[in-house]
């Protein structure tokens, strides 16, 4: 069975500091990877996806990530961050194959400081 | 752009009232998830359809029930609230075959005094 490990439950940075959200995955087979963001009081929207291909994925606002097959990781980086990244970051996990299962992080609070 | 709404942002009930969540969706998708979200447990899987009157059982399904009679719209039930079922409740759709990508209702917070 699939699992997911956010490595960090918060994590506090200044304005326009860079920030790395770490996330670790198990899984017996291949997968497709997601990072969520919630704004407070908001649902989930997408970041960005790694499907297959190049292990480096662009999403939107600037983010991006990186997939290590052999660490098992997709770590979320962003070189400069803004007052308005503050939210909570969800990675999350899918089996290829399965035909819905999705399974999520506990998630990271990313709190943005002037 | 796919959207999922939800009929309440914010919904207070008493213990022991049945309590309905619904909520649509207008992408034609197949797949539709009920799941709810505490600090520091991240998301559970509720409930899930993938088809009309078809429904599958997620993580967590103790005390809830689900509907679903029309493509659009998946409703889930609390049959006699309770205080733990206190939290924040999403739901989601996605298209079948569509690696997964799910995508996401506003929430509805839920107090159950």
């Amino acid at each position: 069975a699939q699992s997911v490990t956010q490595l960090d439950s918060q994590v506090p940075v200044f304005e326009e500091a860079p920030v790395e959200l770490r996330c670790n995955y198990s899984s017996s087979v291949s997968v497709y990877l997601f990072w969520y963001v919630q704004y407070p009081n908001q649902g989930l929207q997408l970041l960005l996806k790694y499907l297959s291909g190049s292990t480096l994925v662009k999403g939107i606002n600037g983010f991006e990530a990186e997939f290590n097959k052999s660490q098992t990781s997709f770590h979320l980086r962003k070189p400069s961050v803004h007052i308005s990244d503050t939210a909570e970051y969800f990675c999350a996990v899918s089996e290829r194959g399965s035909n819905y299962k999705l399974t999520f992080g506990k998630g990271t609070l990313l709190t943005v400081n002037p | 752009d796919v959207k999922v709404t939800q009929s309440s942002r914010y919904l207070v009930k008493r213990t022991g009232e049945k309590v309905f969540l619904e909520c649509v969706q207008d992408m034609d998708h197949e797949n539709m998830f009920w799941y709810r979200q505490d600090p520091g447990l991240g998301l559970r899987l509720i409930y899930f359809s993938y088809d009309v009157k078809m429904k599958e059982k997620g993580d967590i399904p103790e005390g809830y029930s689900v509907s679903r009679e029309k493509k659009e719209r998946f409703s889930l039930i609390l049959e006699s609230a309770s205080t733990n079922q206190t939290s924040m409740y999403l739901c989601a759709s996605m298209l079948a075959g569509s690696y997964n990508e799910q995508f996401f209702g506003p929430g509805t917070r839920l107090t159950v005094l």
